[in-house]
């Protein structure tokens, strides 16, 4: 598979903004996806980006530079239920996804 | 509504015992896919299927089978020859766009007693 690297554990305060970054190898590259996944559930599809920039939905943007390999989730405006396991997934052929080990976000009141 | 299946949630296996695991769609999806995750790694890929009848394997099918018969359905087997199968087993499916990304199954969390 592809090598994704993304940080293992992150904590922030409810209210703040929080940056999960990812990097991959460039190689046979055909898109970049985050998924959120709660404890003991089925990831569920953040955002995909294909092009280099910053794409927004409402409080999570997701960002991407495809000659640097990198990738960041954004999560704003923190909310308890944001507490999840944020996983990076690389695309690449036949719409297969190589995914990164996810990076445990603890919300803190 | 439509959604992906998966069955059952929790399952026990005994040593030296085959088990399937069930997937299935009503999304009309092409694509299914088989992935394992473990605690600290990310989702592996066991077995993919891009067309009924056909499939390849992913980056850890040794131990598994699969089969794909009806566009509905992916079944995976664990077979005795997989060694160390406790873990949580995801499927998926995509249309194709991948704007969109995949569906997920709610998961099997098999456990070797």
């Amino acid at each position: 598979g592809q090598n994704i690297d993304q940080p293992t554990e992150m904590t922030a305060t409810e209210g703040a903004i929080v940056q999960i970054n990812c990097t991959y190898q460039t190689s046979g590259f055909n898109g970049l996806f985050w998924y959120q996944q709660h404890a003991g559930e089925a990831p569920t599809f953040l955002s995909y980006n294909v092009l280099d920039g910053l794409e927004e939905k409402g409080r999570f943007s997701s960002f991407l530079s495809r000659s640097k390999g990198y990738s960041y989730l954004l999560l704003k405006e923190l909310q308890m239920k944001d507490s999840a396991s944020y996983l990076c997934a690389h695309s690449v052929a036949d719409y297969k996804l190589s995914f990164g080990a996810g990076t445990t976000v603890t919300v803190r009141a | 509504d439509g959604g992906i299946t998966q069955s059952p949630k929790y399952l026990f296996r005994k040593e030296g015992q085959n088990v399937t695991l069930s997937c299935e769609q009503n999304l009309n999806h092409d694509a299914m896919y088989w992935y394992r995750q473990d605690p600290g790694q990310g989702l592996r890929l066991i077995y993919y299927s891009q067309i009924v009848n056909d499939f390849q394997k992913g980056d850890i099918a040794e131990g598994y089978s699969v089969s794909r018969e009806k566009k509905e359905s992916f079944p995976l087997t664990v077979t005795s020859a997989q060694k160390n199968p406790t873990a949580f087993y995801l499927c998926a499916s995509t249309l194709g766009d991948q704007r969109r990304g995949y569906t997920f199954g709610s998961g099997t969390r098999l456990t070797v007693v």
